[in-house]
């Protein structure tokens, strides 16, 4: 059985920095691209970054414009874990954060079969 | 700027009706569609992708058409769990997702 469990969402000062984790279990992580969608209080889904796994394009990673520059997302295979390193971080990136498992190989172009219970982040004064 | 647009925003049905939900793309996207189902307070389930391809475990009365710009996600008769918000997401031009059709009793 597929599992995504994400950690390290809180409240966060703006201009701060958190980083979020998932921990993947039940497939062959580093063989599929990752990503991370958000969702903001009472509104819809938007994707933030995505990561391909092993052997296709190995270092591709690929991020919305709302938060290019300012994320960066990344993977230990080793530990079967995806992360999203964020910083700068602004009041509009209040959201509930879900990892989300690729339904192809690669990170873009494709649609996301698994998805994790999500960890929220708040940021605020 | 890329923009997939989700209509109506609002569908009141019952039971046992037949559910149709549009989604239209600014742009061409071939069949590159999905369709995700959101209950309160978990996470989106893939439903269809490619526009007409129902992912597993899917229930035949969900079913999905289109190509190009315009597409259609169709309940054939609602069952009680069926109540929820539904998104499309294309995968096409990066990543994106319509603003969502609400399905309630």
């Amino acid at each position: 059985e597929v599992q995504l469990v994400e950690s390290g969402g809180g409240l966060v000062q703006p201009g701060r920095s958190l980083k979020l984790s998932c921990a993947a279990s039940g497939f062959t992580f580093d063989a599929y691209a990752m990503h991370w969608v958000r969702q903001a209080p009472g509104k819809g889904l938007e994707w933030v970054a995505g990561i391909n796994g092993v052997g296709w394009s190995r270092d591709y990673t690929g991020y919305a414009d709302s938060v290019k520059g300012r994320f960066t997302i990344s993977r230990d295979n080793a530990r079967n874990s995806l992360y999203l390193q964020m910083n700068s971080l602004r009041a509009e990136d209040t959201a509930l954060y879900y990892c989300a498992k690729s339904f192809y190989r690669v990170a873009a172009g494709t649609y996301f079969d698994y998805w994790g219970q999500g960890t929220v982040v708040t940021v605020s004064s | 700027e890329f923009v997939l647009t989700q209509s109506p925003a609002t569908l009141s049905l019952s039971p046992g009706e037949r559910a149709t939900l549009s989604c239209r793309a600014s742009q061409y996207i071939s069949s590159y569609l999905a369709w995700y189902q959101q209950k309160p307070g978990q996470a989106p389930r893939l439903l269809i992708y490619d526009a007409s391809n129902r992912a597993t475990g899917i229930p035949a009365r969900f079913s999905g058409s289109g190509s190009g710009t315009d597409f259609t996600l169709t309940i054939s008769s609602l069952e009680p769990e069926d109540f929820a918000v539904y998104y499309c997401q294309q995968r096409s031009y990066w990543l994106t997702f319509g603003g969502g059709t609400r399905v309630e009793i």
